[in-house]
């Protein structure tokens, strides 16, 4: 079965600082993988996705994230922080024969300090 | 193209009582899921439909239903709620690629139950 976790429920980085969000999955067969933001108040908005191609994803507002097969990680990380990316973070595991079923992690979020 | 919306954005009901959720995909999206959002349990896939089936579905009572309109408009319904049924309801709606689904994800519904 699939599974997700994400290590940290809460990250506090400085702004100009890097971001790691850690994120590992268990999947039974090659996965499709996806991180999403969640402001307050807000539905899920889709940052990037691993589909096989690339390992290392660029997503969008400077995110990217590297698919490391042996060690099942798909790790959201960002150069330098700033105060707008405060939110909560979902990494989301689908199979492709699961179709709309995507299953998520446990959220991290995220506080930037000035 | 306009976004998935939900509609309504809020609701309040009591024990025992019903609910209808309904969600409006994007343009020329086929395939409709809907998952739950709460503080303790987190996001959990509760079904998927697909040009009017039922393709995929979480481990949710009964009590939980859904169904799909010629349109790919989407309606859930919750029967006899319970206290545990407060939460953030969200939908999203996906665009098909060739092995996997890309969903775009509403503002979600939030449902209280008192």
């Amino acid at each position: 079965a699939q599974s997700v976790t994400q290590l940290g429920s809460h990250v506090s980085v400085s702004e100009g600082a890097l971001v790691l969000l850690r994120c590992n999955y268990s999947s039974s067969v090659p996965p499709y993988l996806f991180w999403y933001v969640q402001y307050p108040n807000q539905g899920l908005q889709l940052l990037l996705k691993y589909t096989s191609a690339a390992t290392l994803v660029k997503g969008i507002n400077g995110f990217e994230a590297e698919f490391k097969k042996s060690e099942t990680s798909f790790h959201l990380t960002k150069p330098s922080a700033h105060m707008s990316d405060a939110a909560e973070y979902f990494c989301a595991v689908s199979e492709g024969n699961q179709g709309g079923k995507l299953i998520f992690g446990q959220g991290t979020e995220l506080s930037v300090k000035p | 193209k306009a976004g998935v919306t939900q509609t309504p954005r809020y609701l309040i009901k009591t024990r025992g009582q019903q609910v209808t959720l309904s969600c409006s995909p994007i343009s020329g999206h086929r395939s409709v899921s809907w998952y739950q959002q709460t503080p303790g349990q987190g996001l959990q896939f509760l079904f998927e439909y697909f040009s009017e089936t039922q393709r995929n579905k979480g481990n949710f009572p009964g009590r939980f239903s859904g169904r799909q309109f010629s349109n790919s408009r989407s309606e859930m319904n919750v029967s006899t709620l319970e206290l545990g049924d407060s939460a953030l309801y969200l939908c999203a709606s996906s665009y098909l690629h060739r092995n996997y689904n890309e969903q775009f994800f509403g503002p979600g519904t939030r449902l209280t139950v008192l």
